[in-house]
């Protein structure tokens, strides 16, 4: 399995550009979470999906963060626009419904707003 | 709530010697726990976790852990670290349930040759 899949890597961008982070989750879990990771607010849960549909979006910071999930393998996180203070790590993770199966992280996508 | 507390920020520890990072964690029912390594610029990997049975949990390089029901712990260990174990360590909850895991604020594990 080529686990969960993000890109980009890396992206640098100017203040006020849209900005669109993307994930495949691991085939067949039904569970995806978008984390945020910063030196100063640690791992934030930004919003989860269970068989596509969100079910708790409370930590997506404002209105300029939206998040989609068309499917069961692709999902997206737009800033728009995109300010400074949103640089940070964002990760992707998934997991199967399965109680007390284990959730699994990509490898992240560093952003940084100019 | 669930909650995850990780008391130390950094741990150093000589190669060789036995390492300790503490987590002690708060539901209101049955746990499920776990520990994530973090290598520098990389994702969140899965060492281990527990979900019933054996309080003593073995994991990925080496690493276990204990969960021990009365002091709400879940300490990982190493007997014997390694300059590579250096990262930063990540505790994780999740009451049973398809709730989101909750997740200390790591600890840094700093091992010096």
């Amino acid at each position: 399995d080529a686990g969960v899949i993000q890109s980009p890597r890396h992206e640098v961008t100017e203040m006020g550009q849209e900005v669109t982070l993307r994930c495949k989750p691991i085939s067949g879990h039904d569970y995806l979470f978008w984390y945020r990771q910063t030196m100063m607010r640690g791992l934030e849960l930004l919003i989860y999906f269970n068989n596509n549909v969100p079910i708790d979006d409370s930590g997506m910071p404002e209105d300029r963060f939206s998040a989609k999930m068309p499917n069961a393998s692709f999902s997206t996180l737009k800033i728009q626009p995109s300010e400074p203070r949103d640089s940070a790590v964002y990760f992707c993770a998934s997991r199967s419904g399965s109680l007390g199966d284990t959730q699994y992280f990509g490898p992240g996508t560093r952003l940084t707003v100019l | 709530a669930q909650s995850v507390a990780q008391p130390e920020d950094q741990v150093n520890v000589a190669e060789g010697n036995p390492l300790t990072v503490k987590c002690t964690y708060s539901v209101s029912g049955n746990p499920y726990l776990f520990w994530y390594v973090q290598y520098p610029n990389r994702g969140l990997q899965f060492l281990l976790k527990y979900i019933t049975g054996d309080n003593l949990v073995k994991g990925s390089y080496g690493f276990e852990a204990e969960f021990n029901k009365s002091q709400t712990s879940f300490h990982l260990k190493k007997p014997s670290a390694l300059v590579s174990d250096s990262a930063l360590y990540f505790c994780a909850v999740r009451e049973i349930g398809n709730t989101p895991l909750v997740f200390g604020k790591g600890t840094r594990l700093s091992v010096i040759a």
